[in-house]
């Protein structure tokens, strides 16, 4: 079966180191994003990319970065990881701009001490 | 710019019981609108995806619907289930393609 996989699960750093989550899926989707998700605020769009080389800012993107390279992978790294990183970020992928199904990765819940 | 809001945050009911889920909107413009199920710790799963130009959609026991006029979608639930405990999200893109906006969930605790 297709899917969307995160790594790692669960990571700690510390202030000011790079960090860097991985995002891959199977089902082939031109679409894919980036999100965070905090109490109190819900989920929150990074970045997202409707394909190959073409990468856009969300809502909330200072302090990270993506790139795609491909189809199936769209890695998020954090620069110099800061303490209002720490959060639980999802991944998620649709298969074109105009259908509106969105599939979701399990999370990486990052703490950043 | 498109807002998302579901009130209540949290709604506890007894098994069996029939509930209503709201989520409200304010671009009346709407693509289409999308509803979620989050159990803790994990990722959000897919329910329901209605199109501008539906009313509703139902799956199972599930049964969502789109107002764009009064700015409205409902998620209905038939004979809540323990199993349905989960938190549910809608979601709705900013304009047509685009990135979803979320609304901050309703947490549905079921009782047996």
């Amino acid at each position: 079966d297709a899917e969307i996989t995160q790594s790692p699960r669960h990571k700690i750093t510390e202030t000011g180191r790079q960090v860097t989550l991985a995002c891959h899926q199977t089902w082939n989707h031109n679409n894919m994003f980036w999100y965070r998700q905090d109490l109190g605020h819900g989920l929150r769009l990074i970045h997202y990319s409707y394909g190959v080389q073409d990468t856009n800012k969300g809502e909330v993107s200072d302090g990270y970065s993506v790139s795609r390279s491909n189809t199936e992978d769209l890695p998020l790294t954090l620069e110099s990881a800061a303490s209002s990183q720490t959060s639980v970020y999802f991944c998620a992928s649709s298969v074109g701009a105009d259908t509106g199904e969105l599939f979701f990765g399990e999370g990486s819940r990052l703490t950043v001490l | 710019k498109q807002e998302v809001t579901q009130i209540p945050a949290a709604l506890s009911v007894p098994e069996g019981e029939n509930l209503v889920l709201n989520c409200s909107f304010t671009d009346s413009a709407i693509y289409n609108l999308q509803w979620f199920r989050q159990d803790p710790g994990k990722g959000l799963t897919s329910l329901l995806l209605i199109q501008s130009s539906q009313r509703e959609q139902t799956s199972g026991r599930l049964n969502a619907s789109l107002d764009k006029s009064s700015g409205r979608s409902t998620l209905y639930i038939a004979a809540s289930q323990p199993g349905d405990s989960a938190t549910y999200l809608c979601a709705s893109p900013q304009q047509a393609g685009t990135a979803l906006i979320f609304g901050k969930g309703t947490t549905l605790s079921v009782s047996s």
